[in-house]
């Protein structure tokens, strides 16, 4: 998974708690990228970042929020994780941004 | 409104045979095109970028043709395997927003 781990691998938790996941890459990547995989749905953006304290806002970012204050690390928060952000969460690092290489996914319940 | 679609949610194909999948685009003016695969349980896996001025690409066993007058792009596996069954996911270069945006994949079954 090209020097990418994602932690926890599965969580679940209930409605209304915070939640992080944790990105973690060893490449030394510029850009990384949170994504949630639902159902017919496919692939779609959450936030990402193109650089230390640089980040910016995806297609579905309400309800989230994103830290990255080191190279190898991009931390996605659920402030208050809701049933519909029961989902896969993928991140993703590229270092031009073109081709992304994916990490195992993150498999979040939320009752 | 803009649109990615990859127009078979599934095909199921004879091993040895070439499997053939599209991804179509609207009001998308991509500099380049790329696929993945996605295996069950696992994030996708990259195969192939094809740039715009590019009309195909070929790695192995794999095939990619760009036109970008149709907006169409097609992925092509030949002599299929069943190794190869898995879902394959297109993704298109957002020239306007700086993002990748990817399709909802085709699920390819191989059989033996």
């Amino acid at each position: 998974d090209a020097g990418i781990t994602q932690s926890p691998r599965h969580k679940v938790t209930e409605t209304g708690t915070p939640v992080t996941l944790r990105c973690h890459q060893t490449e030394n990547h510029r850009y990384m990228y949170w994504y949630r995989q639902d159902p017919g749905h496919g692939l779609r953006l959450i936030h990402y970042s193109y650089g230390v304290k640089d980040t910016d806002k995806g297609e579905v970012s309400d309800g989230y929020s994103v830290s990255r204050s080191k190279t190898e690390d991009f931390l996605l928060t659920l402030e208050s994780a809701t049933s519909s952000q029961t989902s896969v969460y993928f991140c993703a690092i590229s270092a031009d941004g073109d081709t992304q290489y994916f990490g195992p996914g993150t498999r979040l319940t939320v009752l | 409104s803009q649109k990615i679609e990859q127009n078979s949610e599934a095909l199921n194909i004879q091993e040895g045979k070439t499997a053939t999948l599209t991804c179509n685009y609207t009001n998308y003016s991509p500099a380049y095109l790329q696929w993945y695969r996605q295996d069950p349980g696992r994030g996708p896996v990259f195969l192939l970028l094809i740039r715009e001025n590019e009309k195909e690409k070929r790695k192995e066993r794999l095939k990619v043709t760009f036109d970008t007058t149709l907006k169409q792009s097609l992925f092509h596996i030949t002599a299929s395997q069943p190794a190869d069954s898995a879902t394959y996911l297109c993704a298109l270069e957002d020239s306007s927003a700086s993002k990748i945006i990817f399709g909802s994949g085709t699920r390819l079954s191989i059989r033996p």
